[in-house]
């Protein structure tokens, strides 16, 4: 598609239950990523995928986090059992190929806002 | 390990003021460095990068920063600030294919 399409774009959620978030990347984006951003707060990061493997995963909170990816395209961040502090924004971002530093851009969705209640 | 440190969580100018949005950073290797600018309740778009050649890199929106390897800096610039440009600014260093994000300033523009 034209740019990184997440879904859904807002979720209201009861406590305990289990979300999945869905990203489409950018055509042809060998790179994929999640970030999540707390209210008033900045970028965290959590998950990276280079084609379906995930070389950096130091970013998930808990084991109640998951994230995979399939096709190298759509990936889903599921989240387990949630909890008030999982209320957040959570972006998803794509770019080409990379290796351990690169100029390549990243390219940001708009995000899905999740409220655990 | 990379990182990058965004001075003042929140800066206010008035309308056609020049505009700077500090951002110093840390990294073994030549760094890679970006700004993104969110606007409310958007996604992240990206301003400019700096990918080692000029160092003075022009972006959208009328918006530069200058990479200085002595100060290890990349601060964002513009000369006339517009109502438009209020929203919150990142600033990015690529580690270890990831994008390391500074806390975010928030930009006022006054009328």
């Amino acid at each position: 598609g034209a740019g990184v399409s997440q879904s859904p774009s807002n979720k209201v959620t009861e406590k305990g239950k289990d979300v999945e978030l869905r990203c489409d990347p950018i055509s042809g984006h060998t790179a994929l990523y999640w970030y999540r951003q707390r209210l008033g707060q900045g970028l965290e990061f959590l998950i990276y995928f280079q084609g379906n493997s995930a070389p950096d995963k130091s970013g998930l909170p808990s084991d109640r986090f998951s994230a995979e990816r399939t096709g190298e395209s759509v990936s889903t961040l599921t989240i387990q059992r949630t909890q008030q502090e999982d209320s957040a924004v959570y972006l998803c971002a794509s770019s080409q190929a990379v290796g351990l530093s690169s100029g390549n851009t990243i390219y940001f969705g708009e995000g899905s806002w999740l409220t655990v209640v | 390990a990379q990182s990058v440190t965004q001075l003042g969580s929140h800066v206010s100018v008035s309308e056609g003021a020049l505009v700077l949005l500090r951002c110093n950073y840390s990294s073994s290797v030549p760094p890679y460095l970006f700004w993104y600018v969110q606007y409310p309740n958007q996604g992240l778009q990206l301003l400019l990068k700096y990918t080692s050649a000029a160092t003075l890199v022009k972006g959208i929106n009328g918006f530069e920063a200058e990479f200085k390897k002595s100060e290890t800096s990349f601060h964002l610039t513009k000369p006339s600030a517009h109502m438009s440009d209020a929203a919150e600014y990142f600033c990015a260093v690529r580690g270890r294919g990831k994008l390391i994000f500074g806390q975010g300033t928030e930009l006022s523009v006054k009328p």
